[in-house]
């Protein structure tokens, strides 16, 4: 079975500063990848990266950055330069390879409140 | 541009009611999913569709139904709505295979049961 972990419910970061926000996973797959998602109060769910079991470099979008650590099984999401706008809730999710089937469901984590001050 | 389109956005219903809600995806997408949100346990699969004609349950099916007659339409019935049913659902697709294949979600529809 897989599990997402993300163990702070809320965060709170002055904007223009960096903040790192936890995802701890446990999978017994070899093969996987993980997701971070953001939602606005407005509701609607955002992709923001994405990060496979194999890929040797961490990825990275723009502000996002997605540190890896495959052996803590760690994918944790650093947003650099916060701004306003980042106040939002932040799922992280994760995909194995389907044990046999052909779906490989979407996992998600308890998501994180953060919430950017002026 | 439409992408995942979910109808209605918000809904009322009293215990015993039934209704469905509507899922359509303009981008050929194969799979289709079901979700739904609730306060500290993240998204959790209700249903999911590999294809037009297959279906198969999530994680917490009980008291849902979907069916899958085209690609682009992924309904989910309520037959019988409970108080337990409250919630945000959102319906999801994606390109098949491909462990990063990027799942898009709809606005979602959020539904309180009376």
């Amino acid at each position: 079975a897989q599990k997402i972990t993300q163990t702070q419910p809320g965060m709170f970061v002055q904007e223009k500063e960096a903040v790192t926000l936890d995802c701890t996973y446990d999978t017994s797959d070899q093969s996987y990848g993980l997701f971070w998602y953001k939602q606005p109060s407005s509701g609607e769910m955002i992709f923001l990266i994405y990060q496979g079991s194999y890929d040797e470099q961490n990825a990275t979008e723009g502000r996002y950055s997605l540190n890896f650590q495959k052996a803590r099984k760690s994918a944790n999401l650093v947003i650099s330069a916060s701004q306003l706008g980042d106040s939002a809730m932040y799922f992280c999710a994760m995909r194995a390879s389907a044990g046999g089937t052909s779906y490989g469901k979407l996992t998600f984590g308890q998501g994180t409140i953060l919430t950017v001050h002026p | 541009n439409a992408g995942v389109t979910q109808t209605p956005k918000f809904q009322v219903l009293k215990t015993g009611q039934s209704m469905t809600l509507q899922c359509a995806q303009d981008m050929n997408h194969e799979y289709m999913s079901w979700y739904r949100q609730d306060p500290g346990m993240g998204l959790r699969l209700i249903h999911y569709s590999v294809g037009a004609g297959i279906t198969d349950q999530g994680e917490v099916p009980n008291g849902y139904n979907v069916s899958r007659s085209t690609t682009e339409d992924f309904p989910l019935r309520l037959l019988s709505a409970a108080p337990s049913q409250t919630s945000v659902y959102f319906c999801a697709s994606r390109e098949r295979g491909g462990l990063g294949n990027i799942q898009y979600f709809g606005a979602g529809t959020r539904l309180s049961v009376l």
